[in-house]
C-alpha cells in the first residue's frame, strides 16, 4: 500500500485559515468515511484531532475541521495560532482491513 | 485515565528481534470495542502504522512488514507487545503502542472490523539498530 500524499509543507500568519490536503485512492480515503487527522509537536505523541473525516474529539478546538471530496480530504485549521505550528499527518482505513498514513505536512506560522 | 507506556530494549543488533511491550493502565484491554495498534516513525520521516490486535487476539499488519511482525496480547497482564524479526538500521525509529478506535459491523454473521484512528497514545519509545 502506499503513504497518503500531503503537502510537505504550508504556512500561513496568525489569524488567517489554512488547508492541508490528503489525496488517497478509493481503496482508502475515497472508498471509506474513515479518515483521521494527528497533530505532532517534535518530541511529544501524536494527537487526534479528527476522526470519521470530520468528527472533533472532546477538547479539540472547534478551529480545526475535515472534509472530503472524492478521494481527497482537507483538514482546515481557522484563526491560526502560534501553538498550531507542527507537523500534521493523516491516515485513513483501507482495504484489507489496514491503516495507511501520509507522509505528513509540517506548518509553519509566520 | 487512561494511560500507554512502551517498554524494552533500546539498542537491537542487526539481524537480532527487536520486541517491545505496551502496559495499558487506566482501561482493560479485554473490555473490548478497541484494538490496539503500534507506530513507529523513523529519523527525519513520518508515522508509519506497524499493526493492531483486538483482545481475542485478532490481527491486522501493514503488508510491507507483514513477514516480519508478530503483535500479540497478553489480558492478564494488561499488555501487548511487538516483535519485528532481521531488523536493520531502517528499522531504528521511535516506536508507539496507541489505542485504536473504529467501529465493528456484522454482515451475514461475519464480524468486520473497520478500526483506524488512534486516539490515545504512548510516548514512544526510541529503538536504535546498530552493531
Amino acid at each position: 500500500q502506499s503513504a497518503l500524499t500531503q503537502p510537505a509543507s504550508v504556512s500561513g500568519s496568525p489569524g488567517q485559515s489554512i488547508t492541508i490536503s490528503c489525496t488517497g485512492t478509493s481503496s482508502d480515503v475515497g472508498g471509506y468515511s474513515y479518515v483521521s487527522w494527528y497533530q505532532h509537536h517534535p518530541g511529544k505523541a501524536p494527537k487526534l484531532m479528527i476522526y470519521d473525516v470530520s468528527k472533533r474529539p472532546s477538547g479539540v478546538s472547534n478551529r480545526f475541521s475535515g472534509s472530503r471530496s472524492g478521494n481527497t480530504a482537507s483538514l482546515t485549521i481557522s484563526g491560526l495560532q502560534a501553538e498550531d505550528e507542527a507537523d500534521y499527518y493523516c491516515n485513513s482505513y483501507t482495504t484489507s482491513s489496514t491503516v495507511v498514513f501520509g507522509g505528513g505536512t509540517k506548518l509553519t506560522v509566520l | 485515565q487512561l494511560q500507554l507506556q512502551e517498554s524494552g530494549p533500546g539498542l537491537v543488533k542487526p539481524s537480532e528481534t527487536l520486541s517491545l511491550t505496551c502496559t495499558v493502565s487506566g482501561a482493560s484491554i479485554s473490555s473490548g470495542g478497541y484494538f490496539w495498534g503500534w507506530i513507529r516513525q523513523p529519523p527525519g520521516k513520518g508515522l508509519e502504522w506497524i499493526g493492531s490486535i483486538y483482545y481475542s487476539g485478532s490481527t491486522y499488519y501493514n503488508p510491507s512488514l507483514k513477514s516480519r511482525v508478530t503483535i500479540s496480547v497478553d489480558t492478564s497482564k494488561n499488555q501487548f507487545s511487538l516483535k519485528l524479526s532481521s531488523v536493520t538500521a531502517a528499522d531504528t525509529a521511535v516506536y508507539y503502542c496507541a489505542r485504536v478506535g473504529g467501529i465493528t459491523m456484522v454482515r451475514d454473521r461475519r464480524f468486520n472490523y473497520y478500526y483506524y484512528y488512534m486516539d490515545v497514545w504512548g510516548r514512544g519509545t526510541t529503538v536504535t539498530v546498530s552493531s
